[in-house]
């Protein structure tokens, strides 16, 4: 596609439920990245995935946070046992290797945990 | 990770106003970027600029990475700008993660 993708774009969810977040990244794109923006606040980093290489999980926030990447395509981001601070919006980005790592961002997940 | 301020934290301009919104970050790095996160909460990279001065139409970045900041500025603003504008830096330039500042709120008004 033209842009970076993500769905549902809204999730509603009970708290101790487990949630799955899709991103479809740029095509062509090896990096694919996963943040978190709670509201009003800046974007934090969780995950990230370059080619074949072992992702950076350095920024996710617990166990109960996980994901995965195919190839260099599609991404799912797991949150186990939602929690009601988990609520936030979940972005996701992709950039190349050209030499301008610019990052593209996907319109994000709404998640809402009750 | 890489301390981000941005200032001002909220600014209020008439349209046609110019303004500069300010990046100081705490570490030596190799990769900044400007973005503008419009009202519906779309990110929109404005700059890649790890260090010198682009120009994109009314916007134009300059980063100074030996004294660790950056600015953007917004000539003859207008309606369609308000927003909140991030930078993001990060310490390599192959795929790395971004460290976010907390942003500048615009708010341009008619």
């Amino acid at each position: 596609g033209a842009g970076v993708s993500q769905s549902p774009s809204n999730k509603v969810t009970e708290k101790g439920k487990d949630v799955e977040l899709r991103c479809d990244p740029i095509s062509g794109h090896t990096a694919l990245y996963w943040y978190r923006q709670r509201l009003g606040q800046g974007l934090e980093f969780l995950i990230y995935f370059q080619g074949n290489s072992a992702p950076d999980k350095s920024g996710l926030p617990s166990d109960r946070f996980s994901a995965e990447r195919t190839g260099e395509s599609v991404s799912t981001l797991t949150i186990q046992r939602t929690q009601q601070e988990d609520s936030a919006v979940y972005l996701c980005a992709s950039s190349s290797l050209t030499g301008q790592e610019t990052q593209y961002f996907g319109p994000g997940t709404r998640l809402l945990v009750l | 990770g890489i301390q981000v301020e941005q200032s001002p934290p909220d600014l209020i301009l008439q349209e046609g106003a110019n303004s500069t919104l300010r990046c100081n970050f705490s570490d030596s790095v190799n990769n900044l970027q400007w973005f503008h996160q419009n009202p519906w909460g779309q990110l929109i990279n404005l700059f890649y600029i790890p260090s010198g001065t682009k120009q994109n139409g009314r916007l134009s970045a300059t980063t100074v990475a030996t004294e660790r900041y950056s600015l953007l500025y917004i000539s003859s603003s207008q309606t369609t700008d308000s927003g909140v504008y991030f930078c993001a830096v990060g310490w390599m330039t192959g795929a790395n993660n971004l460290f976010f500042g907390t942003g500048t709120r615009l708010t341009v008004i008619p």
